[in-house]
């Protein structure tokens, strides 16, 4: 079956903007995740959402938001863009919302701040 | 503080040589300990999990990792290496129960010479 689907790939903007990422997550899985990753902190996550609420959500600022869909689509958006913005963001996916559930990661997207 | 380290920023192994990757954590309960891959442009990739029971696991591609309690380590290793395990890899350490919330190491960077 398909794996999670990210788009869109690569994205530039400027500082001020604001952006919106996609995820759609494996079929039948319910529970989406969103991490941001730099080359100098690693990982990090920013939240989870499941079943459409957020359930878990990572010390980053307000502009950094998210939500879930009736059917476990999930977006991410980021108000007032910033330099410090830039990185990959990527998705992770999985059955359900415990820590023993496996997750399934897209390729990410790119952003890139101007 | 929660936290995971990894030791060795980058590594360069020769192709059939063996290989081990260092993970050690600080967490103040029962950890779930990970081990992801990333190749490049590409999400992370899970090749094992420990939860509970035997220490030992044994993962995709060839791959084991062990847990030593007393050393707070989740070393992962594999007997030899190919071209193709050029990639960089992550540990990360999670909570058990609902309110997952993985913490990752920075990474280590795997070179394979041939």
């Amino acid at each position: 079956k398909a794996g999670v689907t990210q788009t869109p790939r690569y994205l530039i903007k400027t500082r001020g903007q604001q952006v919106t990422l996609s995820c759609s997550p494996i079929s039948g899985h319910r529970s989406v995740s969103w991490y941001q990753q730099t080359p100098g902190q690693g990982l990090q996550f920013l939240f989870e959402y499941f079943s459409e609420t957020q359930r878990n959500k990572g010390n980053f600022p307000g502009r950094f938001s998210g939500r879930q869909f009736s059917n476990s689509r999930s977006e991410m958006n980021v108000s007032t863009l910033e330099l410090g913005d830039s990185a990959l963001y990527l998705c992770a996916s999985s059955l359900g919302q415990g820590s023993n559930q496996p997750q399934h990661f897209g390729d990410g997207t790119r952003l890139s701040i101007l | 503080a929660q936290s995971v380290t990894q030791p060795d920023i980058h590594i360069t192994v020769s192709e059939g040589a063996s290989l081990e990757l260092r993970c050690n954590y600080s967490y103040g309960a029962t950890p779930y300990l990970f081990w992801y891959v990333q190749s490049p442009g590409q999400g992370l990739q899970l090749l094992l999990k420990y939860f509970s029971g035997d220490t030992l696991v044994q993962g995709i591609k060839g791959f084991e990792a062990e847990f030593k309690r007393s050393q707070s380590s989740f070393n992962l290793r594999k007997p030899s290496v190919h071209w193709s395990d050029a990639a960089e890899y992550f540990c990360a350490v999670s909570n058990a129960g609902n309110n997952r919330k993985l913490i990752w190491g920075l990474g280590t960077s795997l070179a394979v010479n041939p």
